[in-house]
Formats: C-alpha cells, sequence, structure tokens
C-alpha cells in the first residue's frame, strides 16, 4: 500500500511563473490537507479538501493560491506568480475520514524555491 | 486561537544522556502527536497521545500528556546519536471538526558522541 506522494519533489521557479504541486492521497484517503514550512518553522495549515470540495482554506492567502481536489487524479496546489517569499517545503497529508480524530499520514513534500 | 510552544527550540546532548522537550498548548485539546523530521525528508508520526494522563513509550522516547495542564512532554532516554532530528509536537486546532493540525516550531535535538 503505497504512501501518499507528492510531485515533484524539488521546484525551481522564477518570480512571476506559477508552481503546480500535486499530491496523491494514500488508497482509501478521500481527505487531503496542505501545509507549508518555512525554513527552521513547523508545518502551518493551508487548505483542507475533500472530493470536489474544499472544506477549509482559512489558512490559505487570499491571493494567488489556490487548491482542488478533483473526483480523479491528485489533488493539486497551484500557486500563481511566485515571489521568493513562496519559497518552501509544501507537505499535504492523508486521512481516510473527517473529523479531528483521524490520523493524517504526510507525503514527502515538495520543496519550492523561487529565483 | 490555539497556539503551540515548544521549549527547547535547540538542544545539544550528549549520547548517554537523558533530557526532556516539553509542549505547551493554549486552548482545549485532547489529542496531541509527535512526529519526528530528518533534514530534508518528511515527518515520521511517533505517539499519539488521546486522553489526561496518557503515556507512550517506543525505545528511548516516551511521551506523555497532561490535558489539565495542557503540557505534554517527550522524554529521552539515553541518547544515541540516531536520534538527531527535529521533534515536533501538533494539536488538533480549536475548529476541531476538521482536524487541520496547528504544530509547534519544533526542537531540533543534536546528540554528539
Amino acid at each position: 500500500n503505497a504512501g501518499v506522494m507528492q510531485n515533484p519533489r524539488h521546484l525551481v521557479r522564477r518570480r512571476g511563473q506559477e508552481a503546480r504541486l500535486r499530491c496523491s492521497p494514500m488508497k482509501g484517503h478521500s481527505h487531503v490537507y496542505w501545509y507549508r514550512q518555512l525554513p527552521e518553522e513547523g508545518l502551518k495549515f493551508m487548505v483542507y479538501l475533500q472530493k470536489e470540495n474544499i472544506i477549509d482554506e482559512s489558512g490559505m492567502p487570499k491571493e494567488r493560491f489556490s487548491a482542488e481536489f478533483p473526483k480523479e487524479g491528485p489533488s493539486i496546489l497551484r500557486i500563481q506568480q511566485v515571489v521568493r517569499g513562496d519559497s518552501a517545503a509544501y507537505f499535504c497529508a492523508s486521512s481516510p475520514r473527517q473529523g479531528a480524530y483521524n490520523e493524517q499520514f504526510f507525503g514527502p513534500g515538495t520543496r519550492l524555491t523561487v529565483l | 486561537e490555539l497556539k503551540v510552544e515548544q521549549n527547547p527550540l535547540f538542544l545539544s546532548m550528549q549520547e548517554g544522556k537523558n533530557y526532556t522537550i516539553y509542549c505547551n498548548y493554549s486552548t482545549t485539546s485532547d489529542r496531541l502527536y509527535w512526529y519526528r523530521q530528518d533534514p530534508g525528508k518528511s515527518l515520521e508520526s511517533l505517539f499519539v497521545l488521546l486522553s489526561n494522563g496518557a503515556v507512550k513509550q517506543e525505545g528511548r522516547l516516551m511521551a506523555s500528556l497532561d490535558t489539565k495542564a495542557r503540557l505534554s512532554t517527550l522524554h529521552i532516554t539515553a541518547a544515541v546519536h540516531d536520534l538527531s532530528a527535529t521533534y515536533f509536537c501538533a494539536v488538533i486546532s480549536a475548529g476541531g471538526s476538521q482536524g487541520n493540525l496547528i504544530f509547534g516550531k519544533g526542537t531540533k535535538l543534536s546528540v554528539k558522541p
């Protein structure tokens, strides 16, 4: 049973370009969380999605950032017109059910570098 | 707003010594997680503490939870170099129902021979 998969693992973009980060949850998991980790910091929640629905996007910047989790295919975190401050590691986690009592399993992360 | 504070943020210790990492959180939560992260890697789940007084042990690591004091501890016994990593605690957000985690800043542990 494969774990949470993320790709690419490393992504380099120039300022103003778009970044697309993909997350495939564990088999049987329909809930996905995205977190961002700045250097020397803990992870910060960005967005929580179920299939075809955004449940909570309270941690996501209002501009340039969007997320989706289509019926088929991976969840995608999209950052438009990237700036240097977007450089970070982006982790997704999946869980099998909704709610506060379901453990989240983390993917390997995508490390975004904005030049 | 739920806040999670860890201390110390940096810990350098010698092999064979014992030490404790502390995790305080600001509002009610009855589920706390400890994770380990190696440089450039993802998070590895160490412990899930579900209730007041919970204690779990795995090898040289032992975690406990006091929900009344809003405090969890991660105790390291007879440290070895392989334990060098960053350790995070995390709790479920005050919103509760959605399950997103609030993380501390992490404790960077370096175990020296």
